[in-house]
C-alpha cells in the first residue's frame, strides 16, 4: 500500500521559521515533490528532491531521507501569504506516473 | 497559454445526470494526469496518458467514469449517472518531462451534485 503521513494544522509566525514533516511508505521511490495550495486554487509546485539532502530555493527549502522515508519542507522568514496548504507527494514508480499525495498540512500565519 | 486550463470552473448538477469536464494542458506536454480532490485532502489520482492513449487508469472509482484524450492534447472526463458522493474538485495536471517529470496543475472544476 502508499502511505504519506503529514500534520493537518501548523501555525507559525510572521518572520519566523517553520518546518513541514512529511513520512511515507510507499511500494517503491522516484522522488518527492512539495506542492503549495492556497484555498481554492490550485497546486503550485515548490520543490523536487530524489536523492538525499537539502534543496535549498530561495526561502523554501526541503529535505530528504530515503533510508528513514522522510522529508520535510523548510520555509524562513514567514509572509501573512505563506498561509497555505502544503501538499506532500510521491512518485513511487519512474516515469511520468502518478504522484501519490498526502492530506495536507494547512499552515496559518499568524502576526 | 501559459499554464493548463479546466472549464468550466463550477459545475452544478443533479443526481443522475451525465457530465463533461475539459482540461486543456500546457502545450506540448505530452503526459496528462486526472486527479479528484475532496474537502482536507490530497489530490487522489484517477487516471493519467501519455498522447493519446491511457497509460494507467486504475484510479477511475467505478465504471461510470471515463475519459478521452483524442488528438494528444485536450482531455475531456465524462461522469455518467453522476451520485452526490462525485462532488469535488476534479483537478487536471500536465507534464513534459524533464527533471523530476514536474506536474503543472490547472485551477480544477468544483462539481456539486445535488
Amino acid at each position: 500500500g502508499q502511505n504519506i503521513d503529514q500534520p493537518t494544522e501548523m501555525t507559525a509566525t510572521e518572520g519566523a521559521i517553520v518546518q513541514i514533516n512529511c513520512t511515507y511508505q510507499t511500494s517503491g521511490f522516484n522522488g518527492l515533490f512539495w506542492y503549495q495550495q492556497h484555498a481554492g486554487e490550485a497546486p503550485t509546485f515548490l520543490s523536487y528532491n530524489v536523492l538525499d539532502g537539502l534543496e535549498e530555493k530561495g526561502r523554501f527549502s526541503s529535505f530528504l531521507s530515503r533510508s528513514k522515508g522522510y522529508s520535510y519542507l523548510l520555509l524562513k522568514e514567514l509572509q501573512m501569504k505563506d498561509s497555505a496548504s502544503y501538499l506532500c507527494a510521491v512518485r513511487s514508480l519512474p516515469g511520468n506516473t502518478p504522484l501519490v499525495f498526502g492530506k495536507g498540512t494547512r499552515l496559518s500565519v499568524i502576526a | 497559454g501559459a499554464g493548463v486550463s479546466q472549464t468550466p470552473s463550477n459545475k452544478v448538477t443533479e443526481k443522475g445526470k451525465y457530465v463533461e469536464l475539459r482540461c486543456d494542458p500546457i502545450s506540448g506536454h505530452t503526459a496528462l494526469y486526472w486527479y479528484r480532490q475532496s474537502l482536507g485532502q490530497g489530490p487522489e489520482f484517477l487516471i493519467y496518458f501519455q498522447g493519446t492513449g491511457a497509460a494507467d487508469d486504475s484510479g477511475l472509482p467505478n465504471d461510470r467514469f471515463f475519459a478521452v484524450r483524442p488528438e494528444g492534447s485536450v482531455s475531456t472526463l465524462k461522469i455518467q449517472r453522476t451520485e452526490r458522493g462525485d462532488s469535488a474538485v476534479y483537478l487536471c495536471a500536465s507534464t513534459q518531462g524533464g527533471p523530476g517529470n514536474t506536474q503543472y496543475f490547472g485551477p480544477g472544476t468544483r462539481l456539486t451534485v445535488l
